[in-house]
């Protein structure tokens, strides 16, 4: 059975950093492109960034470049997000999830989600 | 982003047909893939490549997509569909609609 289950989340300050992992089992990590997308209190969904299966390729949406790092240890089963330079605007829920073969972003497992709030 | 728009919101009787539209730019061109979230809970794909179900999804969840315009028909609609549904698609960027909240009363 397909798991991912997000860690890393918590209160930090406007400017701050945070790393938020990801941990997979139930399948083969090193087959899928893997996502982040995270909910604001509230509100819809936002694709954040994806990183290819072998991790050479990696897209972001405009507002996290140069900020967010997305990063995988295939080795470890695990995906990261590496958040700098935080915003009040970055506050949501961030979830992983596990893209289907295809190219087409469509995530066919989430985790549970993980809660970065940023605030002063 | 590729920018997606979906109503609000829409109410559903027990029993009848929930239809929830999503429209962009020439949408019938790329494949349209639905999630349903419920309070508290991560998001659960629906329905994949305009109108295929993964497995475990019951076939009362349909897709279709043409035009400007997908939809999500929800057919003999049961109190346990009350949730947010999403639409996503991918024109060289990712893009979800807003999200429509189904109430079933």
């Amino acid at each position: 059975e397909v798991h991912l289950v997000e860690s890393g989340g918590g209160l930090v300050q406007p400017g701050g950093s945070l790393r938020l992992s990801c941990a997979a089992s139930g399948f083969t990590f090193s087959g899928y492109w893997m996502s982040w997308v995270r909910q604001a209190p509230g509100k819809g969904l936002e694709w954040v960034a994806n990183i290819e299966d072998d991790g050479r390729t990696k897209n972001y949406v405009d507002s996290v470049k140069g900020r967010f790092t997305i990063s995988r240890d295939n080795a470890k089963h695990s995906l990261y997000l590496q958040m700098n330079s935080l915003r009040v605007e970055d506050t949501a829920v961030y979830y992983c999830g596990r893209e289907t073969p295809g190219g087409q972003v469509w995530l066919d497992y989430w985790g549970q989600g993980t809660l970065v709030t940023v605030s002063s | 982003s590729y920018d997606l728009t979906q109503p609000p919101s829409m109410s559903v009787s027990p029993g009848q047909t929930a239809t929830i539209a999503c429209s962009g730019d020439r949408l019938g061109q790329r494949n349209v893939c639905w999630y349903q979230q419920k309070p508290g809970q991560s998001p659960v794909m629906l329905i994949y490549q305009n109108n295929k179900r993964p497995s475990g999804i019951p076939e009362r969840f349909s897709g279709y997509n043409s035009g400007n315009t997908a939809t999500l028909t929800i057919s003999g609609t049961q109190a346990m569909d009350e949730a947010d549904y999403y639409c996503q698609s991918w024109d060289g960027s990712v893009g979800f609609g807003g999200g429509t909240k189904l109430t079933v009363l």
